[in-house]
């Protein structure tokens, strides 16, 4: 079975800039994160969708991020437009409804860069 | 509000020494406790949690954590080092409802050499 996997693992863009970051989480699961490590700094919760509905979105940092979740599937994050401070690695992990982040599975993240 | 303190950003041991890795969090309850590594290009994988009963818990590839809380601490140990165990060490609390985000602390790198 395929775990998390999250597309491009790298993308390196200019500041102002739109980036789509895309996560497929493990088949069924119904809970699906998004992180994001700065470097040098913890990893930290950006927000929590169940199935196509964000349960908990009060680790985005600002309107210039965008998550989405069409039918429950697949994600994606948007940054539009870019600044430098966004560069570091998004993390995604998926679930199982009824086990939340005590079971989460991670892809192996977005490095993005913002130059 | 919940922290996780990994006080090392960087360890070095040699192959076959044994290894110590702390982690103190803050938290009003005891937490679920987890630890999590990331070896070079994957993803985040979890080597061992914590929820209740034995304190000392053991893991993959030969890892041990021991759950001490009188000093809010969650140290990850293993007794002999292989080269393949160089990556990055986190170390996560989630609160006992397992409903809010984890919390991780900033990493620790281990490097190993011969």
């Amino acid at each position: 079975e395929a775990g998390v996997t999250q597309f491009p693992s790298h993308s390196v863009i200019e500041k102002g800039q739109t980036v789509t970051l895309r996560c497929d989480p493990i088949s069924g699961h119904d809970n699906l994160y998004w992180y994001r490590r700065v470097m040098g700094k913890e990893i930290k919760f950006l927000l929590h969708f169940v199935k196509e509905s964000k349960q908990d979105e009060s680790g985005m940092p600002n309107n210039r991020f965008l998550a989405e979740r069409t039918g429950g599937t697949y994600s994606t994050l948007k940054v539009q437009p870019a600044e430098l401070e966004d560069s570091g690695v998004y993390f995604c992990a998926s679930s199982l409804l009824g086990q939340p982040n005590t079971e989460a599975f991670f892809g192996q993240g977005t490095r993005l860069t913002v130059v | 509000a919940q922290s996780v303190t990994q006080p090392d950003i960087h360890i070095t041991v040699s192959e076959g020494a044994s290894l110590e890795l702390r982690c103190n969090y803050s938290y009003g309850a005891t937490p679920y406790l987890f630890w999590y590594v990331q070896s070079p290009g994957q993803g985040l994988q979890l080597l061992l949690k914590y929820f209740s009963g034995d304190t000392l818990v053991q893991g993959i590839k030969g890892f041990e954590a021991e759950f001490k809380r009188s000093q809010s601490s969650f140290n990850l140990r293993k007794p002999s080092v292989h080269w393949s165990d160089a990556a990055e060490y986190f170390c996560a609390v989630v609160d006992f409802s397992g409903n809010t985000p984890l919390v991780f602390g900033k990493g620790t790198r281990l490097s190993v050499i011969a």
